[in-house]
């Protein structure tokens, strides 16, 4: 069983839409990084978070510890959002990451 | 180069060859880590190095892989006598340092076809 678990596994969209992914985690943890890749591409860092909210543009990420989850938002999505976002939880003293399987957000136009 | 760069960005090869998969970090970066993604599944970690030394090979599958560092910045992951499950994107990322407030950088990947 992942540690990790993502939802939903597939997202379709239309443009416009406010998306919002999820990620539960089991491990102990003192950083959440939510992470994009698009397809053939590399992964780019989009945030990483030990506590409360962050925001980059169009994108919102929040982190509850106690719960255990975090979720991350795009408003006003569009289709050069479509990608993978995947979530990964490091926990000790390096950085040896559980990653979740990723959610496949597909934006229509 | 400004990111992390992984050479080559395909590889083919055959069943019971050796790879040598390469990764440039960004300059100054100490702490370097080799990911392996398998097909409709995250990543999954492999090795941690900080500085020359691996920090955490916990993640290496068996003893057909090893990886280097030797001069703390350029690192090689090797593959002996592949195997068609080797077949996989391996990832390289790079931070700032070990500890868990560093950004993560990564590279496009090496994607690697064992027939």
């Amino acid at each position: 069983k992942n540690e990790v678990e993502q939802s939903p596994q597939n997202l379709t969209a239309q443009e416009g839409e406010f998306i919002t992914i999820n990620c539960s985690y089991s491990v102990g943890i003192s950083a959440l990084h939510w992470l994009q890749q698009h397809p053939g591409g590399g992964i780019v860092s989009l945030f990483m978070l030990s506590s409360g909210k962050k925001k980059h543009g169009r994108l919102i990420a929040t982190i509850n510890i106690q719960e255990k989850h975090s979720s991350l938002h795009i408003t006003a999505s569009h289709p050069r959002d479509s990608a993978v976002y995947i979530c990964a939880a490091g926990g000790g003293s390096n950085y040896k990451l559980t990653f979740g399987k990723g959610t496949l957000l597909t934006v229509n136009p | 180069g400004a990111g992390v760069s992984q050479t080559p960005s395909n590889k083919v090869t055959e069943k019971g060859k050796y790879v040598e998969l390469r990764c440039d970090p960004i300059s100054g970066h100490t702490a370097l880590y080799w990911y392996r993604q398998s097909l409709g599944q995250g990543p999954e970690f492999l090795i941690y190095f900080q500085g020359t030394g691996a920090a955490d090979d916990s993640g290496l599958p068996n003893d057909r892989f090893f990886a280097v560092r030797p001069e703390g910045s350029v690192s090689t992951l090797k593959i002996q006598r592949t195997e068609r499950g080797d077949s996989a994107v391996y990832l390289c990322a790079s931070s700032q340092s070990g500890s868990n407030t560093g950004e993560l950088f990564f590279g496009e990947g090496s994607r690697l076809t064992v027939l």
